[in-house]
C-alpha cells in the first residue's frame, strides 16, 4: 500500500526558517516524481514545487522561488521541502504527492494527509 | 498558466446532473486533472488527461474538453458526491483552478 506521511510542520515567526518531510512507503520511491502543494486554510490547493525521480530535475512556483527548495533521498525513500524567509501568507496545510507516471509531469495518483505550518508572530 | 472553473459554488440534489468548468488561460493540449476534495481529507484524482477514469472512480464521473476548456460531469449527483472539486493542469508545471464547491440544494 502506498504511503506518504509528512512531518515537520510547526508555528513559526514570519521571516524565519522551517524544514517539511515526507516518508514514501509502499512503492519504489527512486521511479517516481514528488510534487508539495499547499492550501491555506478555506482556500483552494495551489502547487508549490516538484522534483524528478533521479532529483536532477526540480521546479517551483514563481510564489516560493529563490526562497523554497525541494530535495530527496532516493536511499531513505524521502522527499523534503526547505522553506525560508516564511510569509503569513503561507500559513497552510503542505501536502507532498507524488506524480502517477514515471517520467514526466503527470497527474497526482497519491497524497499524504499534510502537515500543517503556520507563520505567525 | 491560469485555470478559472465555474460555477465557484453550485447547489444540486441527489440524482441531478452536474457540470464544472475549467478554463486554461492558455492551451493545455489534454494536459488536465480533475479531483474530488472533502473536509479534512487529502485531495483524490478522479480524471487525468482530460478524459480517463482513475482506477476505482464511479463511472457517472466524465471529463472532456482539450486545449483551453474543459467539462467535468457527474451524471447522477451521490451523496458521497458533495465535496469540492478542482482541475490541474499539468502542460506547463503544474497549477490548480479556484476549486468549485457541491451542495446540497
Amino acid at each position: 500500500e502506498v504511503q506518504l506521511v509528512e512531518s515537520g510542520g510547526a508555528l513559526v515567526q514570519p521571516g524565519g526558517s522551517l524544514t517539511l518531510s515526507c516518508e514514501a512507503s509502499g512503492f519504489t520511491f527512486s521511479s517516481f516524481a514528488m510534487n508539495w502543494v499547499r492550501q491555506a486554510p478555506g482556500k483552494g490547493l495551489e502547487w508549490v514545487s516538484y522534483i524528478s525521480a533521479t532529483g536532477r530535475a526540480v521546479y517551483y512556483a514563481d510564489s516560493v522561488q529563490g526562497r523554497f527548495t525541494i530535495s530527496r533521498d532516493n536511499a531513505k525513500n524521502s522527499l523534503s521541502l526547505q522553506m525560508n524567509s516564511l510569509r503569513a501568507e503561507e500559513t497552510a496545510i503542505y501536502y507532498c504527492a507524488r506524480d502517477a507516471t514515471v517520467g514526466v509531469i503527470t497527474h497526482l495518483d497519491y497524497w499524504g494527509q499534510g502537515t500543517l505550518v503556520a507563520v505567525s508572530s | 498558466i491560469q485555470l478559472t472553473q465555474s460555477p465557484s459554488t453550485l447547489s444540486a440534489s441527489i440524482g441531478d446532473r452536474v457540470t464544472i468548468t475549467c478554463r486554461a488561460s492558455q492551451t493545455v493540449s489534454t494536459w488536465l486533472a480533475w479531483y474530488q476534495q472533502k473536509p479534512g481529507q487529502a485531495p483524490k484524482v478522479l480524471i487525468y488527461k482530460a478524459s480517463n477514469l482513475a482506477d476505482g472512480v464511479p463511472s457517472r464521473f466524465t471529463g472532456r474538453g482539450s486545449g483551453t476548456e474543459f467539462t467535468l460531469t457527474i451524471s447522477s449527483l451521490q451523496p458521497d458526491d458533495f465535496a469540492t472539486y478542482y482541475c490541474q493542469q499539468y502542460n506547463s508545471y503544474s497549477s490548480f483552478g479556484q476549486g468549485t464547491k457541491v451542495e446540497i440544494k
